[in-house]
């Protein structure tokens, strides 16, 4: 198994650009989870999805940020328009229980700086 | 809110010698509690979990032991070698999520 793989692994962009951050999940888990990783804040969860459906979303910082899941294999996190602060790893996790009890599978992230 | 904090924040063991990490966590209603390893520029793969009907768990050189009634729970790593070197986190099911530790870094020294 190729494991969750996410796209691109670095993304450099101005201040005011729109960001799409990528994840393909492990085949056959059906919960997708997208996380940030700053120093300040350590490893925060954005949103989960469940059977391609958003679950809890309360971790979505602002109306800059929105995520979708249009199938079983691909979901997309993207920030419009991106701000200094937006910079962090961005890590997507996928489990085969729909649920937060159970191991979590993590992507190798997406660094984004935002100039 | 509900929040897991994790001690030390930094580790340096000297190879061969023994690695604790302790987390407590708030919500006395957590049920599952797993370890994360993450290298340096990668993502966290889980190394060892635990939950909350069991109060240890071994594999290996790696154990994770739970006390609910303290709501704290630890990471012992035993005959540490090199390749142990990263950054472990732990985290809490609480409210409705995975909340992590803020994470420990651990050197192992040859």
């Amino acid at each position: 198994d190729a494991g969750v793989i996410q796209s691109p692994r670095h993304e450099v962009t101005e201040m005011g650009q729109e960001v799409t951050l990528r994840c393909k999940p492990i085949s056959g888990h059906n919960s997708l989870f997208w996380y940030r990783q700053t120093m300040m804040r350590g490893l925060e969860l954005l949103i989960y999805f469940n059977n391609n459906v958003p679950i809890d979303d309360s971790g979505m910082p602002e109306d800059r940020f929105s995520a979708k899941m249009p199938n079983a294999s691909f979901s997309t996190l993207k920030i419009q328009p991106s701000e200094p602060r937006d910079s962090a790893v961005y890590f997507c996790a996928s489990s085969p229980v729909g649920n937060y009890n159970s191991p979590l599978h993590f992507g190798n992230g997406t660094r984004l700086t935002v100039t | 809110g509900e929040n897991v904090e994790q001690h030390p924040s930094t580790l340096s063991v000297q190879e061969g010698d023994s690695a604790v990490i302790k987390c407590t966590y708030s919500d006395s209603a957590s049920n599952y509690f797993p370890w994360y390893k993450q290298e340096l520029g990668k993502g966290p793969q889980l190394i060892i979990d635990i939950r909350s009907n069991v109060g240890e768990k071994k594999d290996q050189r790696i154990a994770v032991t739970l006390n609910k009634t303290a709501k704290h729970f630890s990471l012992h790593i035993t005959e540490t070698q090199p390749e142990d070197s990263a950054v472990y986190f732990c985290a809490a099911s609480t409210g409705g999520k995975l909340i992590f530790g803020q994470g420990t870094e651990l050197s192992v020294k040859p």
